[in-house]
């Protein structure tokens, strides 16, 4: 499985963002997001394509339709400023594949 | 408080062996799968390996397999990987996480860098 993310979303604070990610056939997986902020281990925000964790605000909701996953993160705060992965299991094995990484940055 | 830290981290030359360990507290470490992500500098998040929740099942990143060898304590809490043949392109900060049961990690420890260089 390859998954595929853009490089870089900006976005006013206050505003909605969206960070994409797009593998083949994704709707028939599981996708995951994880937040990293700088220096620090990533977090798991969205788990099962759009549930949240205890202690996630629910700003943050997932997607997956077709070949994209999305990420929604209404009302940007200053601190949701960090890297955005997507992972999924592959289907053939037991791999666990990331996405390359979004990073969102509040303008 | 759930917790996994990483140590064992250095600075080694190429073609050597490193060991990494993971140590787990505040939760029933025997029930979960474990795994290894890493992380070269500046760049995104690589899946490297897992071990299942007896250690009876391993599978690496085909980056890896071969070199690294991953086991677990189950009575003292604790996941190692054994990294043989290091080259360069090893360099990282590398992340013991645990494996919800659903494919996705619930839990990350802070990291520890390993740098391989001459």
């Amino acid at each position: 499985s390859v998954l595929t993310q853009a490089p870089s979303v900006s976005v006013a604070p206050g505003e909605t963002a969206g960070i994409s990610c797009r593998g083949d056939q994704l709707s028939t997986k599981n996708v995951h997001w994880y937040q990293q902020k700088a220096g620090q281990a990533p977090t798991l925000v969205i788990f099962d394509d759009s549930a949240r964790p205890s202690g996630i605000p629910e700003r943050f909701s997932g997607s997956n339709s077709a070949d994209t996953a999305i990420l929604t993160i209404s009302s940007v705060e200053a601190g949701d400023e960090a890297d955005y992965y997507c992972q999924v299991v592959d289907g053939s094995s037991s791999y666990r594949v990331f996405g390359g990484g979004t990073k969102l940055t509040v303008l | 408080q759930e917790q996994l830290v990483e140590s064992g981290g250095d600075v080694v030359q190429p073609g050597k062996s490193l060991r990494l360990s993971c140590a787990a507290s505040g939760f029933i470490f025997r029930n979960y799968a474990l795994h290894w992500v890493r992380q070269a500098p500046g760049k995104g998040l690589e899946w490297v390996g897992l071990v299942s929740k007896n250690g009876g099942y391993e599978d690496f990143a085909d980056s890896v397999r071969g070199r690294f060898t991953s086991s677990r304590d189950n009575s003292k809490n604790t996941l190692s990987l054994r990294m043989d043949t290091l080259r360069p392109e090893d360099t990282a900060v590398y992340y013991c996480a645990r494996d919800r049961g659903g494919g996705y990690f619930d839990l990350w420890g802070r990291g520890t860098l390993v740098a391989v260089s001459s």
